[in-house]
């Protein structure tokens, strides 16, 4: 089935504790991306990455980092997380860039 | 600066009846246009989509309709059914055949409830 995976579904964290969250898609996608969704301010761009080893930043991107390392893992990763990252990320892939998006089921995010 | 504006963020209709939904853009260079469909606790699911060649596109209850001079898009759902209670998120972006295509950017969503 295609899909694309992201993993943990929930995370309860503490200010300044590095955290992982993973991204897979088994569609042979080149573009990859993570999206943050605040209320009312909709989706908004963190990274994305065009193909392995290109990656660029979105509109949001302070306090986050990201790799291309293979075509279907795109890792978000967040240093030293805050409180103001809590939020509900998605991870979406697609073909090309600009094309029908495919999204994860989301990470719920809580930094204390 | 939001190029892709829904300026609704909720809307209740009765079952049965027309959903509108609706979605400004500012950027004219915007060629291709999604709608996307939101579950409590899921990732956004594609639900329709439309090229600035066209000015409507049917597929089964939902038409997405195209309005280039108004830079106008929105979406109708008839009959509206209890399923159909979501957030609704419109899409945008441009296909460059010269320089490659954009990225997509996002709407800030519309919650669709419908009343039984």
């Amino acid at each position: 089935e295609a899909q694309v995976t992201q993993n943990p579904r929930y995370l309860i964290t503490v200010t300044g504790k590095k955290l992982t969250v993973t991204c897979s898609q088994n569609m042979n996608h080149e573009y990859m991306s993570w999206y943050r969704q605040d209320p009312g301010l909709g989706l908004r761009q963190i990274y994305y990455s065009m193909n392995v080893e290109v990656t660029d930043k979105g509109d949001v991107p302070e306090g986050y980092k990201v790799s291309r390392k293979e075509k279907r893992n795109f890792p978000l990763i967040l240093e030293s997380p805050s409180p103001n990252q809590t939020s509900l990320y998605f991870c979406a892939s697609s073909y090309r860039v600009g094309e029908k998006l495919f999204f994860g089921s989301g990470t719920q995010l809580s930094v204390l | 600066d939001q190029q892709v504006k829904q300026n609704s963020p909720s809307l209740s209709v009765q079952e049965g009846r027309i959903s509108i939904l609706n979605c400004d853009y500012t950027n004219s260079m915007f060629d291709y246009f999604l709608w996307y469909k939101k579950y409590p606790a899921e990732g956004p699911t594609f639900l329709i989509s439309i090229s600035s060649i066209k000015d409507k596109n049917e597929d089964g209850r939902f038409t997405v309709f195209l309005n280039k001079s108004a830079k106008h898009l929105s979406l109708h759902i008839v009959p509206s059914q209890p399923g159909d209670s979501a957030v609704y998120f419109c899409a945008a972006s441009v296909w460059g055949a010269n320089f490659g295509n954009e990225k997509l950017t996002f709407g800030t969503g519309t919650r669709l409830t419908i009343i039984p």
